[in-house]
């Protein structure tokens, strides 16, 4: 899972492999979450999004668990591929404006380094 | 493509430099955003752009300087940085009040 520290957590899979994902949030008002994956020399690309009032969603070959009690949120791969080793970012918003909505600020984890081995 | 263009890529400056980042979203979004990134850290909000009026300013040192000149378009102006302000800075742009956020391919900056 993510965590600060000096050194990003690694997971390494082969090809073909399921991959899990995890992430810590600590905000239990936190009603959105997104996962972004990211490229070297490129900036981070959404991949999913979640809300509080859901447990799963699934993509396109990835799969957002959302554990509210425990404030865990998982993303899953499946049938991970090469092209798919980037940095992986959750991002929780915990943010309101005035108004009690949600505006678009976003706290984001450190990031998982997902390498898919051939 | 994202539809968030940001130049120049790389940009390797002095301390005493002037400088500015450029910022253009083609997504026709309301908010505009920049965000520092540093090895190993994570992303770290710098300024919020809503309709052209700047909602938010997290502590950001006055060597950085933003400009919104209308929805599309947000500038960062450098003046005077120091070495550890080296690292990719990212722009984003999000539709008013939705979270997802899309961003560019960020400007990776040197400071010497």
């Amino acid at each position: 899972g993510e965590s600060v520290g000096l050194h990003l957590p690694t997971l390494s899979v082969q090809e073909g492999d399921n991959s899990i994902i995890n992430c810590a949030y600590s905000n239990s008002a936190s009603d959105y979450f997104i996962w972004y994956k990211q490229e070297s020399g490129k900036g981070p690309q959404f991949i999913i999004d979640i809300r509080s009032n859901m447990d799963k969603r699934q993509g396109q070959r990835v799969t957002v668990l959302l554990n509210k009690t425990v404030k865990h949120l998982s993303l899953q791969i499946a049938a991970t591929q090469p092209g798919d080793s980037a940095v992986y970012f959750c991002a929780e918003n915990n943010h309101r404006n005035a108004g009690g909505t949600s505006y678009g600020k976003l706290t984001f984890g450190q990031g998982t380094i997902l390498t898919v081995h051939p | 493509e994202t539809g968030v263009t940001q130049t120049p890529r790389h940009l390797v400056m002095g301390m005493t430099n002037k400088k500015s980042l450029k910022c253009e979203q083609h997504l026709g979004h309301n908010a505009m955003y920049w965000y520092k990134q540093s090895a190993k850290k994570p992303l770290e909000l710098m300024f919020v752009y809503n309709f052209k009026e700047q909602t938010e300013n997290n502590s950001v040192p006055s060597r950085f300087s933003p400009e919104c000149p209308n929805s599309s378009h947000l500038f960062l102006h450098l003046h005077t940085l120091q070495p550890e302000d080296s690292a990719l800075y990212l722009c984003a742009s999000s539709q008013d009040a939705n979270e997802k956020l899309f961003f560019g391919s960020g400007t990776q900056l040197s400071v010497l």
